[in-house]
Formats: C-alpha cells, structure tokens, sequence
C-alpha cells in the first residue's frame, strides 16, 4: 500500500516564476494538508482540503499561493510569482474521513528559489 | 503562534541510554501526537495520546499526558543509533469548523552515539 507521494522531489524555479506541487494521498484517504517548513524549524500549516473543498486555509498567505484537491487526480499547491523568501521544504500529509486520525506525511518537495 | 513547544532543543546520548523529550501546549486538545523526522526525510507518526489518557507505551516508546500542565513527555528507552532523527509534538487545537490542522513544535534534535 503506497504512502503519501509527492513530486518533484526537488524544485528549482527562478523568482517570478510559477512553482507546481503536486500531492497524492494514500489510498482510501480523503483529507489532504499542506504544511511548509524552514531550515532547522518545526512545520507550519498552510491549508486542509477534502475532495474538491478547502475547509481551512488559514495558514495560506493571501496572495500568490492556491491549492486545489479535485475529484480525480493529486492534490496540487501552487504558487505563482515566487519570491527568495518562499524557499522551503512543503510537506502533504493525508488522513482517513474519521475524525482526529493520525496525518501520514509524504517525503516533501525542496523548493529553491534563485 | 507556536502551540507546542519541545524541550530540550537538542539531546546527545549514547547507545542504550534512555532519552525524555518534553513538550508543552497552550490550548485545549482532543489529542497530542508525536512524529519523527530523519534528516531530508517526512515526518512519520509515533505515538497519539488522547486527552482523557494519562500514559500511552509502543514498543521503546512511553508517552505521559498531563492535561492540568498542558504537557507530555516522551521517553525512548534502550536507545539506538537508528533513533536519531527530531522529534517533534502536535495537537490538532479544538477550535470550531472541523479542521485537523495540526500545530506543530520546533522540536528536539536528538543524537543517539554509537
């Protein structure tokens, strides 16, 4: 039974450009999370999507970033005209439709900024 | 904000000693979790511990809950070299709209010496 798949593993995008993260959760699973996390830091929450909902995306900057979850198909963080700052390790978890589950994490994607 | 916060930041043992971690919260919780994270690696979950439970054992692991301090603790006996890696507590905050985030601590660094 695979686990949390996410890809690229690593990311290099020049400032301006458009960064692409994709998340596919474990079978069976239909929550998915997003978090990012900085150098030698714990992770930070950014959004919690069921299929084709966002239920909470209040550790989503305002502009810029977007995440989506549809039907068929990964789970997608986006993030448009990325700047140095936004550099960083994103990590997806997902959990089973029961309430308090554990979250299984995916490997993350290392997003660099030049 | 932070809502749990690990102690100490960093622990250096050796093989066979016995490692206590220590993490605080500050608000209400349904449940407190704790996660391992090997060096460029995701988090991969250990131990849930819910609010009307006072200790939790798996395997090496024994995890307390005390809810009147708002802290818990997690001991790693019989330590191994493979057991190095951060260690960091979450809680899923009770608050209203059904999230699950979780908020997670900056974390104990621990290395476990040959």
């Amino acid at each position: 039974n695979a686990g949390v798949m996410q890809n690229p593993r690593h990311l290099v995008r020049r400032r301006g450009q458009e960064a692409r993260l994709r998340c596919s959760p474990m079978k069976g699973h239909s929550h998915v999370y997003w978090y990012r996390q900085l150098p030698e830091e714990g992770l930070k929450f950014m959004v919690y999507l069921q299929k084709e909902n966002i239920i909470d995306e209040s550790g989503m900057p305002k502009e810029r970033f977007s995440a989506e979850f549809p039907k068929e198909g990964p789970s997608i963080l986006r993030i448009q005209q990325v700047v140095r700052g936004d550099s960083a390790a994103y990590f997806c978890a997902s959990s089973p439709d029961r309430v308090f589950q554990p979250q299984h994490f995916g490997d993350g994607t290392r997003l660099s900024i030049l | 904000s932070q809502q749990g916060e690990e102690d100490p930041q960093a622990l250096s043992i050796q093989e066979g000693e016995n490692a206590t971690m220590n993490c605080s919260y500050k608000t209400s919780i349904n449940n407190l979790q704790w996660y391992r994270q090997n060096s460029g690696r995701g988090l991969v979950h250990l131990i849930l511990i819910r609010s009307n439970e006072r200790e939790k054992h798996s395997g090496r692991l024994r995890v307390t809950l005390d809810t009147s301090k708002k802290s818990s603790s997690l001991l790693i006996t019989a330590s191994r070299a493979a057991d190095t890696a951060s260690y960091f507590c979450a809680t899923p905050p009770l608050t209203q709209g059904g999230s699950e985030k979780l908020v997670f601590g900056k974390g104990t660094k621990l290395t476990v010496n040959p």
